[in-house]
């Protein structure tokens, strides 16, 4: 069974600084996805960024970008010049590529709550 | 597009009560999911739409009925629910089984 770890519950860091969220995961799989959601205290996730296990390149938005690392099983998010609407809760996802119809799940890690100081 | 509409957004009800939590997309959606979350956790799957049909029922005590009428429309029916079920109720679609899922707002959901 596939599983994601965060081992970071909460990080501080001070506003227009950069921030990196940890994230490891285990899988047998080759083809997955895997994903960072931001709730912030409304409580709606929002999809940040998104990573296909078959391409090297390390998915960006902005100022968000990952670093995967596929040997590794590591998935990590930096978050550049920090604004204080990046305060949220930030989930650590994964998702099997093609998965049967009855393991249709997404695998979340604990998260990690990032705070923003002004 | 990617929205997710959740109504309500609040829900206060008593342990007889009989209520609905209704969930709505219109992205062309063919998968749908509801999630209960407690505070300061992720969110935890309860079950899940493909094309209609439902493909997967995590275990969830029958108090908690899912339906879905049409493939933009669902639906979650609460009956005689405890006070443990109080929780963040999510509503998800993504665009079939393996893709990235968008989430609704929620249900806030209090039972007394």
């Amino acid at each position: 069974a596939q599983t994601v770890t965060q081992s970071q519950p909460e990080m501080s860091v001070q506003e227009a600084e950069t921030v990196t969220l940890s994230c490891t995961y285990d899988t047998s799989e080759s083809d997955y996805y895997l994903f960072w959601y931001k709730q912030p205290p409304s409580r709606q996730m929002i999809l940040v960024i998104r990573q296909e296990a078959y391409k090297q390149q390390n998915a960006t938005e902005n100022r968000f970008s990952v670093n995967f690392q596929k040997a590794a099983k590591s998935f990590s998010l930096k978050i550049s010049d920090s604004q204080l609407g990046d305060a949220a809760m930030y989930f650590c996802a994964y998702r099997s590529a093609w998965p049967p119809p009855r393991d249709d799940k997404i695998i979340f890690g604990k998260g990690t709550r990032l705070h923003i100081l002004p | 597009d990617t929205e997710v509409t959740q109504t309500p957004k609040h829900l206060v009800m008593g342990m007889t009560n009989k209520k609905s939590l209704k969930c709505e997309q219109h992205m062309g959606h063919r998968a749908m999911y509801w999630y209960k979350q407690k505070a300061k956790k992720p969110p935890e799957l309860m079950f899940v739409y493909s094309y209609e049909k439902l493909s997967i029922n995590e275990s969830v005590p029958s108090r908690f009925s899912p339906e879905c009428p049409n493939s933009s429309l669902l639906n979650l029916h609460l009956h005689a629910l405890q006070p443990e079920d109080s929780a963040l109720y999510l509503c998800a679609s993504s665009q079939d089984s393996g893709f990235e899922q968008y989430f609704g707002p929620g249900t806030r959901l209090t039972v007394t």
